[in-house]
């Protein structure tokens, strides 16, 4: 079983609805971190949390908001989405200080 | 100036030829670094990390880390079909809280 999960893999939603994204994580690590990948763009942080009280803006958190309902689990939210938040989200986790971080699956976002 | 940068490619490799990719990075206090291996439309895989100057070699790869340069490498002897991706090489900043990633090199191994 994968060690990072998200869901949904794939959707499509309408310009102006409020979208939730879900990870969850077996590995035990305490980091939790939100990116979007664009072709050319790479990966862009969006949010990060190193616990359940601990929330931490990205480099393009507007738009976005998070909640990090317990260890494993770290949601994203797109309020009222748009469609220049059509990509492709990755979730990640990490239990070091060196900070190596594993990925979820993806779940790929079309904003129509 | 990007924090990290990587040659976008596409590198093109013969099979069982050494694959040799290449990043730069410009804050200083960088502590970590990392390579990942990303298929197309799959998700980022790590593969390598390194901390220390010089060489870590796993199997077939071999990370290379020269901080005075701050440049971070990764090599790849007997190339093979499989290894055809994006590679991504990424830093540890502001205390390694956070990664900043390159914006990755796609590699083509040649049968």
């Amino acid at each position: 079983d994968a060690d990072v999960t998200q869901t949904p893999r794939n959707r499509i939603t309408k310009t102006g609805k409020r979208i939730m994204l879900e990870c969850s994580q077996t590995k035990g690590h305490d980091r939790m971190y939100w990116y979007r990948q664009d072709p050319g763009l790479g990966l862009r942080l969006i949010y990060y949390s190193f616990d359940v009280k601990d929330i931490n803006k990205g480099e393009i958190s507007d738009g976005y908001s998070v909640s990090r309902q317990a260890q494993a689990k770290f949601s994203l939210s797109l309020e009222s989405a748009i469609p220049n938040q059509t990509a492709l989200y990755f979730c990640a986790s990490a239990g070091s200080s060196y900070n190596e971080q594993f990925f979820g699956p993806g779940t790929r976002l079309t904003v129509l | 100036q990007k924090e990290v940068e990587q040659n976008s490619g596409p590198l093109s490799v013969p099979e069982g030829a050494i694959a040799s990719l290449n990043c730069t990075y410009s804050d200083r206090g960088s502590q970590s670094f990392f390579w990942y291996r990303q298929y197309s439309g799959k998700s980022p895989e790590l593969i390598m990390f390194i901390y220390s100057n010089g060489d870590k070699e796993d199997g077939r790869f071999t990370a290379q880390l020269n901080k005075a340069s701050q440049y971070v490498s990764l090599l790849i002897r007997d190339s093979q079909p499989s290894d055809s991706a994006t590679y991504l090489c990424a830093v540890g900043v502001e205390g390694n809280e956070k990664l900043t990633f390159g914006t990755g090199t796609r590699l083509t191994i040649i049968p």
